[in-house]
């Protein structure tokens, strides 16, 4: 029953590595968004698709590469990861894009480089 | 740029109080506002969407304002119980292109017993 699912939920890693984190909605949304949150608990977008097309990208330095298989995924792709990448990273969607839709969150995925 | 503020940092208050978290946002032009919970180790759990025509928002013992022009927004929360400890955040989407979601760093509540 779970909305928007995110895996893992924990991710501890050595600087230099690369991971991925998954995210997944079942409620039929078009649009879907991936936001980190940083040790003083501030939310910011880092990118948002739409029906799988990128529809915003913040600056967000280019070892993340989000990937959306279709519009229920988007896939977090992290390269050469850095100590600075420690963070809570959160998924969302909403119905449409354009801001007039509440946006769902996931549970979120605790990443710790070492 | 947007931004947005939320006072106080934390606040604890004993059950059955009446309570009122701030937000304030440095643009205006906004298209809507919207209150979060955030439970640890949770995601957000979306309270209330107040779009930019509308004053305010009720939802069972919640209550969001909205002032447009001060910049500014609140959320009332009515005779509090312990299950309300939460960390309640703000954001805002401007009326620019980009249409995302700006955080404000939230208030921790603490409801005690």
């Amino acid at each position: 029953d779970t909305a928007v699912s995110q895996t893992p939920k924990y991710l501890v890693t050595q600087m230099g590595n690369d991971k991925s984190i998954k995210c997944e909605q079942n409620l039929g949304h078009d649009t879907m968004y991936w936001y980190k949150q940083d040790s003083k608990k501030f939310l910011k977008i880092m990118f948002s698709y739409n029906n799988k097309e990128l529809i915003i990208n913040e600056t967000v330095p280019n070892r993340f590469s989000p990937k959306s298989p279709d519009k229920a995924h988007l896939n977090l792709h992290i390269n050469s990861l850095e100590l600075g990448d420690s963070a809570v990273y959160f998924c969302a969607s909403s119905q449409v894009s354009g801001g007039g839709a509440t946006q769902y969150f996931g549970p979120g995925t605790r990443l710790t480089v070492l | 740029k947007q931004e947005v503020t939320q006072i106080p940092a934390a606040l604890s208050v004993p059950e059955g109080e009446n309570l009122v978290l701030n937000c304030s946002f440095t643009d205006s032009a906004i298209y809507n506002l919207q209150w979060f919970r955030q439970d640890p180790g949770k995601g957000l759990t979306s309270l209330l969407l107040i779009q930019s025509s509308q004053r305010e928002q009720t939802s069972g013992r919640l209550n969001a304002s909205l002032d447009k022009s001060s910049g500014r927004s609140t959320l009332y929360i009515a005779a509090s119980q312990p299950g309300d400890s939460a960390t309640y955040l703000c954001a805002v989407i401007s009326s620019g292109s980009a249409r995302q979601l700006t955080f404000g760093s939230g208030t921790q509540l603490t409801v005690l017993p």
